[in-house]
């Protein structure tokens, strides 16, 4: 249990809709890091928050949006969802040099 | 532009005997590398690391070793066991992640192991 908690697990949408995913980093950590995991892709960084500032960005299309809240809990927002946005989106909180993951949320986008 | 790369998708081997997971990188102002390594309905899991100041680090059955001048690491299994059957994520960072750094790991595509019985 790497102290990363993921919601939801799984999720099936449909072509335009908007879906919210669910991050609380480990207990003590400030930082966030959401990652997408598409089939035969490694992990693809979207984006990172500390303490609730955006401190670096990646390959995250204008349609996703993040956010950290002031208990440190993030959100990822996905809308207008497109097929190709069928993935596992993972979360991680950084401590001694390295990223300890959540257990992903799997999208489906039927 | 892929910046880690690990280009065997999967490989196989006996039980017992050595596994060696290849990664090669394109920027030079990486000097931090880890493995992870990740079950399947599971969340990548660190397993080592080694910083551009070494060429080798050794955890148990785990040995990453790194060649600078040829931008590669490679990580050695001895000996490989079914348990370690997974897929395997080279990583690679300019500086050492800090909780409030901007640093992020780049990520290869991953390699699948087997490990037969």
């Amino acid at each position: 249990d790497s102290g990363v908690t993921q919601t939801p697990k799984h999720l099936i949408t449909a072509t335009g809709q908007r879906v919210t995913l669910r991050c609380s980093p480990r207990s003590g950590d400030l930082s966030v890091y959401w990652y997408q995991q598409s089939l035969d892709q490694g992990l693809q960084f979207l984006i990172q928050y500390y303490n609730g500032e955006e401190r670096a960005k990646g390959n995250i299309l204008e349609r996703f949006s993040a956010q950290q809240f002031p208990d440190l809990h993030s959100e990822l927002n996905l809308s207008s969802l497109e097929l190709g946005d069928s993935a596992l989106y993972f979360c991680a909180s950084s401590g001694n040099g390295e990223l300890f993951f959540g257990e992903g949320s799997r999208l489906t986008v039927l | 532009d892929q910046q880690v790369k690990q280009n065997s998708p999967s490989l196989s081997v006996q039980e017992g005997r050595i596994s060696i997971l290849n990664c090669d990188y394109t920027n030079s102002m990486f000097d931090y590398f880890l493995w992870y390594k990740k079950y399947p309905a599971e969340g990548p899991t660190f397993l080592i690391s080694i910083s551009s100041i070494k060429d080798k680090n050794e955890d148990g059955r785990f040995t990453v070793f790194l060649n600078k001048s040829a931008k590669h690491l490679s990580l050695h299994i001895v000996p490989s066991q079914p348990g370690d059957s997974a897929v395997y994520f080279c990583a690679a960072s300019a500086r050492l992640l800090t909780q409030g750094g901007s640093e992020k790991l780049v990520f290869g595509k991953g390699t699948k192991l087997t490990v037969n019985p």
